[in-house]
């Protein structure tokens, strides 16, 4: 079945430093989206994909839909202590599905 | 506007109790998506439906699990009887067919 791989698992990084991540899947996409969790909360939407290539930003995050369609990326420049939680990515479900696949997560902590 | 509702925020049950956790999806929503969510196995999806019908149950664990959607506006998922390996942060996520799911809070369950 579809599966989608996230690195890094963890990341500990300083306030002020950049941050990327990537997920990467079995199979190609004709979406990608990109959530955040804080803790105690559920998962936010923090950007959607629709296109190969597309590139879209949301304040310093920027995401990229990877020309594959298989894989997107996620950065964070500049990252500040509020940006501490889980990254998830999504793409749809198999064709005729309603449903979309998470990634297992890329939990960030910035220490200040 | 309002988004996903889940009620209780937590629960604290013994085992052998019955257990119920409720969600509201975002008004004008028609597909509805139960989660849960452990430090070991992630995100798994439990069920979804698509107004009002169940599309798929494949992720339910066990005959334990079972969960309604009578209406539009409402949706339930209960255990009976509960077990301790059923302690998890259970979440509910609504969406318009095929587009990016829009989570609630969170139900955190702990059964003792």
């Amino acid at each position: 079945g579809q599966q989608l791989n996230q690195s890094p698992q963890s990341m500990f990084i300083q306030e002020g430093e950049d941050v990327s991540m990537n997920c990467t899947s079995s199979s190609i996409f004709n979406t990608w989206l990109w959530y955040k969790q804080e803790p105690g909360e559920g998962p936010v939407l923090l950007i959607a994909l629709y296109k190969a290539g597309e590139l879209t930003s949301n304040g310093r995050l920027t995401a990229q839909f990877g020309i594959t369609r298989k894989d997107s990326f996620l950065n964070i420049s500049a990252s500040i202590p509020s940006d501490v939680g889980i990254y998830f990515c999504a793409g749809p479900g198999p064709s005729g599905t309603y449903k979309y696949i998470f990634g297992t997560g890329t939990r960030l902590k910035v220490l200040a | 506007d309002a988004g996903v509702i889940q009620s209780p925020r937590h629960e604290v049950t013994e085992m052998g109790q019955e257990v119920t956790l409720r969600c509201k999806p975002i008004s004008g929503h028609n597909s509805l998506f139960w989660y849960r969510q452990t430090m070991m196995r992630g995100l798994e999806l439990l069920i979804y439906f698509n107004n009002n019908v169940p599309i798929d149950d494949s992720g339910m664990p066990e005959d334990r699990f079972s969960a309604k959607m009578p209406n539009a506006s409402f949706s339930t998922l209960k255990i009976q009887p509960s077990e301790p390996r059923d302690s998890a942060v259970y979440f509910c996520a609504s969406s318009i067919t095929n587009q990016p799911q829009h989570f609630g809070d969170g139900t955190r369950l702990s059964i003792l």
